[in-house]
């Protein structure tokens, strides 16, 4: 069975750009989850989606947003992007948002804000 | 509000030996689950081993073990025979009835040989 799929593993942008990071889930998972590690900061959850439903969302602001897709595939996207959001973006999916299904991480995509 | 706090932001072991990372939590919530997340220098997150809170028996995870304690809201990570491929960051994480995912900020261990 594949795994968590991010896609690009790598992004370089400028201020004020947008950039839209993809994440491919397990086969048969519904629930995506979202997060955002920095070196001083650790993880900090930014949404969750489950069957195309934004279920949670954390502490950040209008200009990170995400969607769902049928197939469960997800995106996020982060809109006039300032130097702190440099960071390693972490994709999860589990088969529903119960806590007894485990996480399973992808790669992460690392942006990179110039 | 839930937190977790991981007090060593780093660790080193001989290989073959003992570790206990540690991690505490604050959470209002009487049923919540605690985790521990390795990610290797290769940067894939894995689950190490959970504990649910209402359940007072220790998990354990071959040589992974947790000292869970309740009422001191401590939940540390025991690696016994440390080998070379145990060297990763370690996030201790939360989940409650809100089911968001609170981690703590991470423990860098470095297995010697």
């Amino acid at each position: 069975k594949a795994g968590v799929t991010q896609t690009p593993r790598y992004l370089i942008k400028t201020r004020g750009q947008q950039v839209t990071l993809s994440c491919s889930p397990i086969s048969g998972h519904r629930s995506v989850s979202w997060y955002q590690q920095t070196p001083g900061q650790g993880l900090q959850f930014l949404f969750e989606y489950f069957s195309e439903t934004q279920r949670n969302k954390g502490n950040f602001p209008g200009r990170f947003s995400g969607r769902q897709f049928s197939n469960s595939r997800s995106e996020m996207n982060v809109s006039t992007l300032e130097l702190g959001d440099s960071a390693l973006y972490l994709c999860a999916s589990s088969y529903d948002y119960k806590p007894k299904n485990i996480q399973y991480f992808g790669a992460g995509t690392r942006l990179s804000v110039l | 509000a839930q937190t977790v706090t991981q007090s060593q932001p780093e660790m080193s072991v001989q290989e073959a030996e003992t570790v206990t990372l540690s991690c505490t939590y604050d959470t209002s919530e009487s049923n919540y689950y605690l985790f521990w997340y390795k990610q290797p220098p290769s940067r894939q997150m894995i689950l190490v081993i959970r504990q649910e809170a209402y359940k007072q028996q220790n998990a354990t995870e071959n040589r992974f073990s947790v000292n869970f304690q309740k009422a001191a809201k401590s939940f540390s990570l025991k690696i016994s025979d440390s080998q070379l491929g145990d060297t990763a960051m370690y996030f201790c994480a939360c989940l409650s009835g809100t089911y968001k995912y609170i981690f703590g900020t991470g423990t860098r261990l470095k297995v010697l040989a």
